[in-house]
């Protein structure tokens, strides 16, 4: 399975934008990135995916680089609802491989 | 809510003993994963059901069986279970193996 590299943790406040960043540099042309979060006791829930190109949707962006071998998550606005771990996961069909993911802290 | 239901909530139990775990995907939805999630070994993938059939399977134990039934519903059997048994239980279903909606969980304890 290929593996990403995310940082253990990072903390941004209130009303700020946070660019959460993943490398990936052993992915292959088809593995989609995925970006999931797990706030404190809830299960896992997915925030957004791509392959190539950047990404928007209600919850966040995805900018991904040309060369695919990092992405990064952007919450244009974070609230203390964002606080949880994010994961980012190459997907290539099936299973989800989870890593340790970033602890998000938001302070307000 | 993701729509996805898995019960019971919490179980505790002995070692030793047997127990099933439930989980009702999203309507619509025909694929069902299964997860666990414990302290030192975070989230990892036990197995994948699409429409009764297995179609993936990961560090899943011996001990463990899991089955999706013709209401799509799903369930996963942990049998012999022993003190590191004792994890969370995530529940996944997904409409087209895409993004992936997971359950609540089920907390298992053995004493």
């Amino acid at each position: 399975d290929a593996k990403t590299t995310q940082p253990n943790s990072m903390e941004s406040n209130e009303e700020e934008p946070v660019h959460l960043p993943c490398n990936h540099s052993t992915i292959s042309g088809t593995d989609y990135i995925h970006w999931y979060r797990q706030l404190p006791s809830q299960g896992p829930e997915y925030v957004i995916h791509g392959l190539t190109s950047n990404v928007n949707n209600r919850m966040a962006s995805l900018a991904i680089a040309e060369d695919r071998k990092s992405s990064t998550l952007i919450l244009h606005r974070a609230t203390l609802r964002d606080a949880a771990v994010y994961y980012c996961i190459l997907w290539n069909g099936n299973k989800l491989v989870f890593g340790a993911g970033t602890i998000l802290r938001v302070k307000s | 809510d993701s729509g996805v239901t898995q019960t019971p909530k919490h179980l505790i139990t002995a070692t030793g003993q047997r127990v099933t775990l439930r989980c009702s995907p999203r309507s619509g939805d025909l694929s069902v994963y299964w997860y666990q999630q414990s302290l030192d070994q975070g989230l990892q993938f036990l197995i994948q059901y699409y429409n009764g059939e297995e179609r993936a399977k990961g560090n899943i134990l011996e001990r463990f069986s899991a089955q999706q039934f013709p209401d799509l519903h799903s369930e996963l059997n942990l049998s012999s279970l022993e003190l590191g048994d004792s994890a969370l239980y995530f529940c996944a279903s997904s409409p087209r193996n895409n993004e992936q909606f997971f359950g609540p969980g089920t907390r298992l304890t053995v004493l």
